[in-house]
C-alpha cells in the first residue's frame, strides 16, 4: 500500500497567516493527489484534486503544489472558517489512501 | 445539486452485523463509483472499498475484504454496505462517497452513519 505521511499533525496560526501543509507519498503518484478540509461533526470536503486544481467552490487563497514526491497544501490569508482537519489522499492505485491529518487551530 | 443520504446511527452488539445504505440523487446513479471509508473517533480516513454500480463490480481493501460487503439497488439508487462479526474496533463513522471511473477523488461525500457496537 501507498503511505501518505502528513505534517505538521497540528498547527496553529494567526489570521492572514500563509500556511503550509505537507504530504510525503512513499512512491510515485504523479499528480495523483488530493486535499480535504473536515470541519467538527463534517463530512469532508474536497479542495485540492490532481495535486494543483481548485474543487468547484473553494476560495483562490487555497492551492496545491507538488515536488516530486511531496505534496503542498497552501492557505495564502488564513481566515476563521478555514480551521479544521487538512487530509491528503492518494489516488493513484488502490487501497486509496489518506494521510494521518492535520489540525489546523486559532492562535 | 448532488447528494448522498445515508441511513441513520445504529447500535450493534459485538458479533452482530449492520447494513448500512446511501441514497444517490442528483446525478445518474450509474455514472459514478460508490466508495465507502471508515472515521474512527479522532482518528484519520480509511477507504474499505467500491461498488461500480452499472456493473455491480467491486474493489475491496484487503483489510476490509472479510468484514464489508457492497451492493446496490438501481431501482432506487441506492447502495449498501453490510459490515459483519462486528468488534469494539469497528465503532466508527462510516461515509459514502462518489467519484468519477477515471479520477478516485471524492467530490461528494454523505453525511455519514455512526456504529457504535456495545454490549
Amino acid at each position: 500500500d501507498i503511505q501518505m505521511t502528513q505534517s505538521p499533525a497540528s498547527l496553529s496560526a494567526s489570521l492572514e497567516e500563509i500556511v503550509t501543509i505537507t504530504c510525503q507519498a512513499s512512491q510515485d503518484i504523479g499528480n495523483w493527489l488530493a486535499w480535504y478540509q473536515q470541519k467538527p461533526g463534517k463530512s469532508p470536503q474536497l479542495l485540492i484534486y490532481g495535486a494543483t486544481s481548485l474543487a468547484d467552490g473553494v476560495p483562490s487563497r487555497f492551492s496545491g503544489s507538488r515536488s516530486g514526491t511531496q505534496y503542498s497544501l497552501k492557505i495564502s490569508r488564513l481566515q476563521v472558517e478555514d480551521i479544521g482537519i487538512y487530509y491528503c489522499q492518494q489516488a493513484s492505485s488502490a487501497p486509496w489512501t489518506f494521510g494521518g491529518g492535520t489540525k489546523l487551530e486559532l492562535k | 445539486q448532488v447528494k448522498l443520504l445515508q441511513s441513520g446511527a445504529a447500535l450493534v452488539k459485538p458479533g452482530d452485523s449492520v447494513k448500512m445504505s446511501c441514497k444517490a440523487s442528483g446525478y445518474t446513479f450509474t455514472d459514478y463509483i460508490i466508495h465507502w471509508v471508515k472515521q474512527s473517533h479522532g482518528k484519520s480516513l480509511e477507504w474499505i472499498g467500491y461498488i461500480n454500480p452499472y456493473s455491480g463490480g467491486t474493489n475491496y481493501n484487503e483489510k476490509f475484504k472479510s468484514k464489508a460487503t457492497l451492493t446496490v439497488d438501481k431501482s432506487s439508487s441506492t447502495a449498501y454496505m453490510e459490515f459483519s462479526r462486528l468488534t469494539s474496533e469497528d465503532s466508527a463513522i462510516y461515509y459514502c462517497a462518489h467519484s468519477s471511473y477515471i479520477y478516485r477523488w471524492f467530490a461528494y461525500w454523505g453525511q455519514g452513519t455512526l456504529v457504535t457496537v456495545s454490549s
